[in-house]
């Protein structure tokens, strides 16, 4: 059991370059997030997937796309890099189906992060 | 949306001491989470705690929440403990479970 695999941990990118960081989950979590974590902050929610097929926009989409083709994966696209992207990067997941609000299920899980510099 | 003020920013602690994390909210929450980032980068769950009390190990942490506010206690740190914490609130009405996470709290225990 891996739980959120992120890739790449690492890249740098010059500015108008484009790139996908990839996110895949096997503990069969409905929902996923994509999170950017700037400098002595604290994590952002960029956008967010309550299953296959879902997505919707958190609190800084601007600059990003994602897609959910299936409930494992949950990739994060950079169109046209600018060193304003320059951030940590977590997917997390979370929400056993079947679970009810209030057992916990809604905890999330993080990946180990990915760190990107845009030059 | 709602807000989330953690206290202190920063906390250095000698090895064995105790200490309190603060997190206070600034609306109703269906959901809260406290984090210990260590230092190499990695996101780990502490507590769900919406409301009451809850104990694991040396940790603890009590959510007020007709008040707002949540408190992490740590107990004999430990070098180990060293990182950054974060509290993270889903308000009432966010939907999708959306979490809102503080600046969190940098942590360093020195032996």
């Amino acid at each position: 059991n891996a739980g959120v695999t992120q890739t790449p941990k690492f890249r740098i990118l010059k500015i108008g370059q484009s790139m996908t960081l990839q996110c895949t989950q096997d503990m069969n979590h409905n929902y996923m997030y994509w999170y950017r974590q700037d400098p002595g902050m604290g994590l952002k929610l960029i956008y967010y997937s309550v299953g296959a097929g879902i997505t919707d926009k958190g609190e800084v989409p601007n600059g990003y796309n994602v897609s959910r083709s299936t409930t494992e994966d949950f990739p994060l696209r950079l169109e046209l890099a600018a060193p304003s992207q320059t951030s940590v990067y977590f997917c997390a997941s979370s929400w056993l189906k079947g679970f009810r609000v209030g057992t916990g299920a809604n905890v999330l899980t993080f990946g180990a992060g990915s760190r990107l510099t845009v030059l | 949306g709602i807000q989330v003020e953690q206290s202190p920013p920063d906390l250095i602690l000698q090895e064995g001491a105790n200490s309190t994390l603060r997190c206070n909210f600034s609306d109703s929450v269906n959901n809260l989470q406290w984090f210990h980032q260590n230092p190499w980068g990695q996101l780990i769950n502490l507590f769900y705690i919406p409301s009451g009390t809850k104990q694991n190990g040396r940790l603890s942490a009590t959510t007020v929440a007709t008040e707002r506010y949540s408190l992490l206690y740590i107990s004999s740190s430990q070098t180990t403990d060293s990182g950054v914490y974060f509290c993270a609130v889903e308000g009432k009405g966010a939907g999708s479970y959306q979490l809102t996470f503080g600046k969190g709290t940098k942590l360093s225990v020195i032996p």
